[in-house]
């Protein structure tokens, strides 16, 4: 069974552009969770997307967005990219309820210039 | 202060003892704890989650919760060189999860 995928691997942006990231969940999953991991901040949680709905965010500028498609993948968009968004961006998936386990994707390294 | 407090060490303790990992939490009413594990340059994994208080044992791994005390631990027992790693603990609370900045293990043989 194919585990969570992520891309691209690794993103090169200048400062002002936007990113966008993207997941596939494991088949079967509905839930899709973003997080950030800068260094030395451990991880962050960023959005929870449910059967296509935002499910909560936390508590990051309205600049990091996203969306779950039908088939359940998710996007995450930076706009404005700011020097400190530089951080590994980890996508997780579940089937949904909060005490489901959560299994990570491999991540996008996202670099700021 | 941070929802969720790990020392980030690193913990050294040599092959076969055990290994203890602690984290606390700020918010009272929260209501699921989790532990993962992330090897370096790999992603995180789950070890075990706890969700009432006492101890939750799986294998050589011990979860213990302490609502009161708002404090929650993970023992490795017999500690192992392929244990050496940065576990998280992860606390969810009102659709939120929280997690500590981890503590590193070394395993030493």
């Amino acid at each position: 069974e194919a585990g969570v995928t992520q891309s691209p691997t690794h993103l090169i942006k200048t400062r002002g552009q936007q990113a966008t990231l993207r997941c596939s969940p494991i088949s079967g999953h509905t839930s899709v969770y973003w997080y950030q991991q800068a260094l030395g901040l451990g991880l962050q949680f960023l959005l929870w997307y449910d059967e296509g709905e935002e499910r909560n965010r936390g508590n990051f500028p309205p600049r990091f967005s996203g969306r779950q498609f039908p088939n359940y993948s998710s996007e995450l968009n930076v706009n404005a990219l700011e020097l400190e968004d530089s951080a590994l961006y980890l996508c997780a998936s579940s089937l949904g309820r909060a005490t489901d386990t959560q299994y990570f994707g491999p991540g996008t390294r996202l670099t700021v210039l | 202060q941070k929802e969720v407090e790990q020392n980030s060490g690193p913990l050294s303790v040599p092959e076969g003892a055990i290994a203890s990992l602690n984290c606390t939490y700020s918010d009272r009413v929260s209501q699921s704890f989790f532990w993962y594990r992330q090897y370096s340059g790999k992603s995180p994994e789950l070890i075990m989650s706890i969700y009432s208080n006492g101890d939750k044992e799986d294998g050589r791994f011990t979860a213990q919760l302490n609502k009161a005390s708002q404090y929650v631990s993970l023992l490795i027992r017999d500690s192992q060189p392929s244990d050496s790693a940065t576990y998280l603990c992860a606390v969810y609370n009102f659709n939120k999860f929280y997690f500590g900045s981890g503590t590193k293990l070394n395993v030493k043989p």
